[in-house]
């Protein structure tokens, strides 16, 4: 079946340290791909996307993300974080070819950022 | 305005009751979404609005949940006869006609609890 999975659903890191985000897709063609964050009583906000091109793309905030094919993954990084980082975070994917482009999210994972 | 408003921020409405949802777009945004999101988990479609096309209402759970918008206007979310299993957050988002040039902006969304 086709979905996006994010495995880990809680990530606690220390303020600095580098971090790595997964997600996983299944779908018959290599769909494009987004991460979003929510951050408490905000919406939803674009970090990066990926539709083609050079598989490593940075984002705002100083995030990157790498599309790997062989892995069906395109997992979120930072290299050093800050404790406004502590926030839920989403990948998320629209097929290529549909007209309507609704996305469908992982179920997220909540980044916990300790002093 | 400068971003997508919903309202009310926040519902408690009895079992059995009918509540409406409200989203202002970006003025000038064609295509309009609304989410689900659920305690704990990634955001769920749920109806696409393009223009003066008819709407993509593929997501829709059931059939007391339903959604109007006026051209490219306001759009409301409607859902009658609520049950437990509707609390949730209801996020909307808008973009000009192909998000994937233009992004998606999501609102702040509505948390509707049914008690």
């Amino acid at each position: 079946a086709q979905s996006v999975t994010q495995p880990d659903i809680h990530i606690t890191v220390s303020e600095g340290a580098s971090l790595e985000l997964r997600c996983n897709y299944s779908y018959g063609a290599t769909p494009y791909l987004f991460w979003y964050v929510q951050s408490p009583g905000q919406g939803l906000q674009l970090l990066l996307k990926y539709f083609s091109g050079d598989t490593l793309v940075q984002g705002i905030k100083g995030f990157e993300a790498e599309f790997k094919r062989s892995q069906s993954s395109f997992n979120l990084r930072k290299p050093s974080v800050h404790w406004s980082d502590a926030a839920e975070y989403f990948c998320a994917v629209t097929l290529r070819g549909t007209g309507r482009r609704a996305l469908t999210f992982g179920s997220g994972t909540r980044l916990q950022v300790q002093p | 305005g400068a971003g997508v408003s919903q309202s009310p921020s926040n519902k408690v409405t009895e079992k059995g009751k009918d509540v409406e949802l409200r989203c202002d777009p970006i003025s000038g945004h064609t295509a309009l979404y609304w989410y689900r999101q659920r305690l704990g988990q990634g955001l769920e479609f749920l109806i696409y609005f393009q223009g003066n096309s008819a709407p993509d209402k593929s997501g829709l759970p059931s059939d007391r949940f339903s959604a109007e918008r006026t051209g490219e206007s306001v759009s409301t979310l409607t859902i009658q006869r609520t049950q437990q299993e509707d609390s949730a957050v209801y996020l909307c988002a808008s973009s000009p006609r192909d998000p994937l040039l233009h992004g998606y902006t999501f609102g702040s969304g509505t948390r509707l609890t049914v008690v």
